[in-house]
């Protein structure tokens, strides 16, 4: 059983706000991705990391930023939110090696903006 | 650059077959497996790597063709727990990124 995990699981804000959605993980994985997700729809990569102090956008643009600061911890923000982010934010992880790992997903966060 | 998952959909009565394709206009390096159920996470079912293998799964199996850059998963046997939408992520990156570029999914409904 995968263990990340993945807070608020529901929010529901209003427009300008800051908004910080928290994925950490306890199986020491190196790797950890963060997905966006519209109901029903395809998974799209919006940031990932390889690691400590490493950072990537993914094929997705989005204007939310993330950082890795510890190896469990890996938080997405949205300095204003707006109602085009409103969607599904999916946090996964995996191990460094061997190459080709499976990915473990959190819950997910169900974002609302108003 | 997103692979293209075929059908979109698939309805089936308990004990039938279904096959799920997944194909690339990209030279795949290799081919992951995921089931979502509504409201879950997506849970990992099997990763294929480049050498034209098969892999199986209980009823679940699932092939890759490197030529053809497609992949494809068999269920057999449907149960209702095979409900779901189904999900193959593609390695495309020489460089063993494991960065997945998800494919546009495929809703199987299992009925009684």
């Amino acid at each position: 059983e995968a263990d990340i995990y993945q807070t608020p699981r529901y929010l529901v804000i209003g427009t300008g706000k800051k908004i910080t959605l928290e994925c950490s993980q306890t199986m020491g994985h190196d790797k950890m991705y963060w997905y966006q997700q519209d109901p029903g729809m395809e998974l799209h990569l919006i940031h990932y990391s390889y690691g400590v102090n490493s950072t990537e956008k993914g094929d997705l643009s989005s204007e939310s930023t993330v950082s890795r600061i510890r190896t469990e911890h890996f938080p997405l923000t949205l300095e204003s939110a707006r109602p085009s982010h409103t969607s599904q934010y999916l946090c996964a992880s995996s191990p460094g090696s061997p190459w080709d790992q499976p990915q473990h997903f959190g819950d997910g966060t169900r974002l609302s903006i108003l | 650059q997103q692979p293209v998952q075929s059908p979109q959909a698939v309805i089936l009565r308990e004990g039938e077959d279904a096959v799920i394709n997944c194909s690339s206009s990209k030279a795949l390096y290799s081919v992951h497996w995921y089931r979502q159920k509504h409201g879950e996470a997506p849970v990992f079912l099997m990763i294929l790597l480049k050498g034209g293998e098969q892999k199986g799964h209980e009823k679940i199996s699932a092939s890759f063709n490197e030529k053809k850059q497609q992949s494809s998963l068999y269920l057999t046997a449907s149960q209702l727990s095979y409900s779901g939408t189904y999900f193959c992520g593609t390695e495309i990156s020489l460089y063993n990124t494991d960065k997945l570029i998800f494919g546009t999914g495929t809703r199987l409904q299992v009925f009684p």
